[in-house]
């Protein structure tokens, strides 16, 4: 069983608003992913670490999406300003190594209003 | 465009019987090929995975059956039971990080 925590599990915000969730990578595993899984179960990567450093990221995250994995600290992904289209399950996964099996937390659901 | 494509969308079987839920893919560069399930209110957890070298990966309850020629895969869940009931994912990689997921299978097992 996973144990990538990831809190709040519940977000809701109005548009323009910030919105910022966390996530604790398995212990010993130094890479951490996030995705979007959208209400049509889409999954969109967003972006990965491996312990502090950006490894990959897509275009939209550069805009209003920011993130950052510091050290002995949670992970975190923050939307500057939410907009409906945001309202999804943010997933973190964490692995062994880039190219390893990930393994995913629970989900922090963002509901934009 | 869908990399991945599972069908059917939903699917309902009753308790004892196999439950089969397929998946194809278009890049022929996919070489590593995870199954995960997720069940409502939870994130995705990895069920069982195949590499493009093997051709059946078998763990219990659950098969993979992979045919690369065709591009197609397969994951056969024998004796369903109600429990089993949650949404799989057919996912696919190539050497690298991305991971590419279907848009899932909702299983129903029926007691």
């Amino acid at each position: 069983n996973s144990k990538v925590i990831q809190t709040p599990r519940y977000l809701v915000k109005g548009q323009g608003q910030k919105a910022k969730m966390r996530c604790i990578p398995e212990k010993g595993h130094p890479v951490v992913f996030w995705y979007q899984q959208n209400k049509n179960n889409e999954f969109k990567f967003l972006i990965n670490f491996q312990n502090q450093e950006v490894l990959q990221q897509i275009d939209m995250t550069e805009k209003r999406f920011s993130a950052e994995c510091p050290s002995n600290s949670p992970c975190s992904l923050e939307i500057q300003s939410s907009e409906a289209g945001d309202s999804a399950l943010y997933l973190c996964a964490s692995s062994l190594e880039n190219y390893a099996e990930q393994f995913f937390g629970p989900g922090t659901r963002l509901t934009v209003l | 465009q869908q990399q991945v494509r599972q069908s059917p969308q939903s699917l309902t079987v009753w308790e004892g019987e196999t439950a089969i839920l397929n998946c194809s893919y278009e890049d022929s560069t996919f070489n590593y090929f995870p199954w995960y399930q997720q069940f409502p209110g939870e994130g995705p957890a990895l069920l069982i995975s195949i590499r493009s070298v093997s051709d059946k990966k078998e763990d219990g309850r659950f098969t993979i059956f992979f045919n690369k020629r065709e591009k197609k895969l397969s994951l056969h869940i024998t004796d369903s039971q109600p429990g089993d009931s949650a949404t799989y994912f057919c996912a696919a990689r190539t050497g690298g990080y991305k991971v590419v997921f279907g848009s899932g299978t909702r299983l129903l097992v029926s007691p």
